[in-house]
């Protein structure tokens, strides 16, 4: 157990509508950063947020946001689904911005777009 | 950040050592080597990282070689429950670009009984 949890675990939706996943991270962790897993393209880095400002982007797509609240859990605005969103969701969490940063992964939140 | 390359797959028989190797033969000096694995769609987990010198922990060792454009992750005596995808990450942190790691294909390692 790596301390990351995400909700919701499943989720099941039509193209065209709109979702929110939601990640608490480590007690103590700053940074959150989210990663789409799908199977074409495998683990792709999407943004990073830290002490609740963007810190880094990443291959997110106009259609998402994200952001990090003050208590630092953070969920990721999926809309206008499409069938191509269909994917693992991770989030990860680490200490600090960067250097040394290890990051800890949640269990993620497969999301099927049908 | 520097690329790197990995086989795309490998065995191992159960109680062995695994090696898995890694090149990153782009690597610049302030540039760390990161290991993770990922079991089953599970969310990646972290191994080790290192710079110059090999380092140990309860999971595996990492061997750098002395130019730092490869690396080996041993895993001393392999388990049915080590069977997973590795990612070897090049990465340098930097305030301009946070935090990212690009993790790439990764080697699927098959513990075999």
């Amino acid at each position: 157990d790596s301390g990351v949890t995400q909700t919701p675990k499943h989720l099941i939706t039509a193209t065209g509508q709109r979702v929110t996943l939601r990640c608490s991270p480590r007690s103590g962790d700053l940074s959150v950063y989210w990663y789409q897993q799908s199977l074409d393209q495998g683990l792709q880095f999407l943004i990073q947020y830290y002490n609740g400002e963007e810190r880094a982007k990443g291959n997110i797509l106009e259609r998402f946001s994200a952001q990090q609240f003050p208590d630092l859990h953070s969920e990721l605005n999926l809309s206008s689904l499409e069938l191509g969103d269909s994917a693992l969701y991770f989030c990860a969490s680490s200490v600090g911005p960067l250097y040394l940063e290890t990051q800890y992964f949640g269990p993620g939140t497969r999301l099927l777009v049908l | 950040d520097a690329k790197t390359t990995q086989p795309p797959s490998m065995d191992c028989a159960e109680g062995r050592a695994a090696n898995l190797p890694c090149n990153h033969s782009t690597i610049s000096g302030n540039e760390y080597v990161y290991w993770y694995r990922q079991i089953h769609s599970q969310g990646p987990q972290y191994i080790i990282h290192g710079l110059k010198n090999n380092e140990t922990n309860e999971m595996a060792s990492l061997i750098i070689t002395e130019d730092r454009k490869s690396s080996t992750l041993i895993l001393p005596h392999a388990t049915l429950r080590d069977t997973a995808v590795y990612y070897c990450i090049v990465r340098v942190a930097s305030w301009d670009t946070g935090n990212q790691f690009y993790f790439g294909t990764g080697t699927s390692l098959t513990v075999i009984p």
